[in-house]
């Protein structure tokens, strides 16, 4: 089945420094999501691409649907503390008459004040 | 206004027994995912229903696992019998659109240990 490969597992930066990770497939996926989670509590949804090429942002966040439908990825702006977390992505796509998710392996961020 | 309700917290359990977990999703919300997280295999998408209606349930990875929907304000999902590797953080998540993962609200989980 469909598979995600994100990078990197980890990240560990200083407040301020911009923050980039990625997931690619070789599959094609009709939309990308990426999540955070916190420890203790349940993902929580950042941003949704929904066509190939299309750049989002929301905030400090961008994150861009590559233009293959196989990759796509996320960067952070400016880190703060508060963005610490497990970053996920997701890839959406229609198998057999229902919608079906994949999702990453996550990317560890740990912010140092 | 209150969002996903799951419940238990935390469970612990000895293999062979059955385990109940309970979702209340948010009011109004017609469609109730049910998802396991674990360290070697990530988020997985168990289950899903619309309107109360099992939609896709591929995700599902033994006939021990079962999960139901009764009504709009209630899914159970059941393990019968447990084992040990069935150890992992449960995750229920609602939402009101129709594309699997846009916009799902999820509950704190259900952080489940099978000794």
């Amino acid at each position: 089945g469909q598979q995600l490969n994100q990078s990197p597992q980890s990240m560990f930066i200083q407040e301020g420094e911009d923050v980039s990770m990625n997931c690619t497939s070789s599959s094609i996926f009709n939309t990308w999501l990426w999540y955070k989670q916190e420890p203790g509590e349940g993902p929580v949804l950042l941003i949704a691409l929904y066509k190939a090429g299309e750049l989002t942002s929301n905030g400090r966040l961008t994150a861009q649907f590559g233009i293959t439908r196989k990759d796509s990825f996320l960067n952070i702006s400016a880190s703060i503390p508060s963005d610490v977390g497990i970053y996920f992505c997701a890839g959406q796509w229609y198998q057999g008459g229902s919608e079906k998710l994949v999702f990453g392996k996550g990317t560890k961020l740990t912010v140092n004040p | 206004d209150a969002g996903v309700i799951q419940s238990p917290r935390h469970e612990v359990t000895e293999m062979g027994q059955e385990v109940t977990l309970r979702c209340k999703p948010i009011s109004g919300h017609d469609y109730l995912f049910w998802y396991r997280q674990t360290m070697m295999r990530g988020l997985e998408l168990l289950i899903y229903f619309n309107n109360n209606v099992p939609i896709d349930d591929s995700g599902m990875p033994e006939d021990r696992f079962s999960a139901k929907m009764p009504n709009a304000s209630f899914s159970t999902l059941k393990i019968q019998p447990s084992e040990p590797r069935d150890s992992a953080v449960y995750f229920c998540a609602s939402s009101l659109a129709r594309r699997v993962g846009d916009t799902q609200y999820f509950g704190p989980g259900t952080r489940l240990t099978v000794l």
